[in-house]
């Protein structure tokens, strides 16, 4: 079973700019949900995809949105890049029942200059 | 404000001891906590969940403790190896109107020496 596939693995953007994130969940997986990881701020919660609904969302500005389309994969968008956005951001999917376990990817490293 | 803290200093340990991190947390009121392993350039991997009402759990070398009256969480590694050099990440869930919102703390870093 193939795991948890986050396209691309690096980027680099300039300030201003906008990108789009992509994940794959493992087969049957309904949840996605997205993270930002940063040395200082560790694994900040960024929102939940459950059946092409957001259904969690943590405290970031509207810049970050996302999406899940039907067959589960999600994409997550930050538009007007900062400086401050240059994190690794990973996604993890779960089948969709409380208290399960996350399965991650390996993450999309981006580097905003 | 809620904080789930972790030790932020790296722990050395010699192979073959028993490495214990902590997980404390305040202004929480988890229904769960989870452990996660990550190494450098991935996504942390799953290791044990332990609920509320549950106090302690194991796996292998792994042992799990939940306490939510001092809301502290003690990982443990038995016989410890190089292998086991890594981040690890507490993480609690609390159950939302939405489903259930899994929160991270920063991780400690353990470093198995021979």
């Amino acid at each position: 079973k193939a795991g948890v596939t986050q396209t691309p693995r690096y980027l680099i953007k300039t300030r201003g700019q906008q990108v789009t994130l992509s994940c794959s969940p493992i087969s049957g997986h309904r949840s996605v949900s997205w993270y930002q990881q940063t040395p200082g701020q560790g694994l900040q919660f960024l929102f939940e995809y459950f059946s092409e609904t957001q259904r969690n969302k943590g405290n970031f500005p509207g810049r970050f949105s996302g999406r899940q389309f039907s067959n589960s994969r999600s994409e997550m968008n930050v538009s007007t890049l900062e400086l401050g956005d240059s994190a690794l951001y990973l996604c993890a999917s779960r089948k969709g029942g409380s208290n399960e376990k996350l399965f991650f990817g390996s993450g999309t490293q981006l580097s905003v200059l | 404000s809620q904080k789930i803290e972790q030790n932020s200093e790296a722990l050395n340990i010699q192979e073959g001891k028993t490495a214990t991190l902590t997980c404390n947390y305040t202004n929480y009121s988890p229904a769960y906590l989870q452990w996660y392993r990550q190494d450098p350039g991935r996504g942390p991997v799953f290791l044990l969940l332990i609920r509320e009402n549950e106090k302690e759990k194991r796996k292998e070398r792994l042992k799990v403790t939940f306490d939510t009256t001092l809301k502290q969480s003690l990982f443990h590694i038995t016989a410890s190896q190089p292998a086991d050099s890594a981040t690890y990440l507490c993480a609690l869930g609390v159950l939302t109107g939405g489903g259930n919102k899994l929160t991270f703390g920063t991780g400690t870093q353990l470093k198995v020496e021979l």
